[in-house]
């Protein structure tokens, strides 16, 4: 298994700021992920985090908008960049130490804009 | 296009009964099949695995089933406790190193 640590646990931001989240695995890792969950809805795997290289995008989120970085293979940062309401959700972080295995999560992070 | 569902009701059930959540499937072949627990303000923990070539797989009183044809998947827990209470998620292997999740099924054990 993997210990995953996540900052902050919960944050109440004002429309326009930026609010950046850590991820912190207890070890290496080869996969490191970014998900949304909006309430009442499933996970939507924002992008995936890679090492050494810009991150992969999925459909629907941009750069721009969600900027993370990845200096190592134990931590990534996940910005939220010129927040709206609409970006009220839950962020979470999780790995996996090889292709098909299971994922491990972070305990999210509570974003609420206002 | 793709889609995974869950059943989207509460599903209440009695300690002590077997409660059965379903994981249907379309425009999906994956490789494998996982189900996991979240807990309200938590991040989802791993339960099980399932490959597609396997029928079966059981750890402690949690059994899952993976049928390709059916693109169905049934996760069982026996001998239910208030504990369980949860919401179950199921999530797929999407293609291109990819997880896709369902929705989840919020699972009541009554005591």
């Amino acid at each position: 298994s993997a210990v995953i640590s996540q900052k902050p646990s919960r944050d109440i931001c004002q429309r326009g700021t930026s609010l950046t989240i850590q991820c912190q695995v207890d070890s290496q890792v080869t996969m490191m992920f970014w998900y949304r969950q909006q309430p009442g809805q499933s996970l939507t795997l924002i992008a995936t985090a890679n090492q050494g290289s810009e991150a992969t995008y999925e459909s629907g989120f941009v750069i721009d908008k969600f900027p993370i970085s990845r200096p190592n293979l134990t931590f990534s940062t996940l910005t939220v960049s010129n927040m709206s309401p609409e970006d009220s959700s839950i962020y979470l972080c999780s790995v996996e130490r090889a292709l098909g295995d299971t994922q491990y999560f972070g305990p999210g992070t509570r974003l609420t804009v206002l | 296009s793709q889609k995974i569902e869950q059943n989207s009701e509460a599903l209440n059930i009695q300690e002590g009964k077997t409660a059965t959540l379903t994981c249907n499937y379309t425009n999906y072949s994956p490789a494998y099949l996982q189900w996991y627990r979240q807990d309200p303000g938590r991040g989802p923990v791993f339960l099980l695995l399932i490959r597609e070539n396997e029928k079966e797989k059981r750890k402690e009183r949690l059994k899952v089933t993976f049928d390709t044809t059916l693109k169905q998947s049934l996760f069982h827990i026996t001998a239910s406790q208030p504990a369980d209470s949860a919401t179950y998620l199921c999530a797929l292997d999407g293609g291109d190193d990819k997880i896709i999740f369902g929705k989840g099924t919020r699972l009541h054990i009554l005591p």
